[in-house]
């Protein structure tokens, strides 16, 4: 168990809905990451939080948003969604206070999204 | 921009042999570090190791090894007496940085697809 707790595990919608995924972080990390698995995109980086801050931005597209709230918790929002979104949707979290810095990223279970 | 490329799409092996798994990497900073992730069929990504740009020394842990070096900017991970349960898509990543861009974003392979046969 790595400690990175995504909710839901599997979550089947429609074309053109919203849907907001959840994580909640290990305990103390500070950073929180979003990466997208696609079978043809690969493992591609989303966006980055740090204790509530948007740190850096992948390739995330302008209808999906992303925000870090005070617990640290952080919430993944994908709306007018298409086919092509349909993927495995993955939280990572690192950088726990007074630890090493340069830590790897622990990732959560995933949340694989079935657009239809 | 950073690059990892990983060269073998599949492998297939059977149990006990020994297998490596290739990772080639491109970056221009002279901070970074190297990971390696697996994902079995359950779908999690595990981390197995980080390897820091200044530290060369190769290690083995058990049945794991793992050859850094620079000089090819390859990063080549090798399961000795594989078992049925080495089976999964193991990833290569990076990430860059120091400082404030410490705790930036991985930059993955495509992934390598090991199956090892009973």
């Amino acid at each position: 168990d790595s400690g990175v707790t995504q909710t839901p595990k599997h979550l089947i919608t429609a074309t053109g809905q919203r849907v907001t995924l959840r994580c909640s972080p290990r305990s103390g990390d500070l950073s929180v990451y979003w990466y997208q698995q696609s079978l043809d995109q690969g493992l591609q980086f989303l966006i980055q939080y740090y204790n509530g801050e948007e740190r850096a931005k992948g390739n995330i597209l302008e209808r999906f948003s992303a925000q870090q709230f005070p617990d640290l918790h952080s919430e993944l929002n994908l709306s007018s969604l298409e086919l092509g979104d349909s993927a495995l949707y993955f939280c990572a979290s690192s950088g726990r206070t007074g630890g090493n810095r340069n830590t790897e990223a622990f990732f959560g279970q995933g949340t694989r999204l079935t657009v239809v | 921009a950073q690059k990892v490329t990983q060269a073998q799409t599949e492998i297939s092996v059977v149990e006990k042999e020994d297998v490596t798994l290739d990772c080639v990497y491109e970056t221009r900073d002279t901070t970074y570090y190297l990971f390696w992730y697996k994902q079995p069929p359950s779908g999690e990504l595990v981390f197995l190791i980080r390897r820091n740009s200044f530290d060369e020394q190769n290690e083995i842990s058990g049945r794991y090894s793992w050859n850094f070096q620079k000089s090819t900017s390859s990063f080549n991970f090798t399961i000795t007496a594989s078992q049925v349960v080495d089976s999964a898509v193991y990833f290569c990543a990076l990430k860059v940085g120091t400082g404030g861009t410490s705790y930036g974003k991985l930059t993955f392979g495509q992934g390598t697809i090991l199956t090892v046969h009973p």
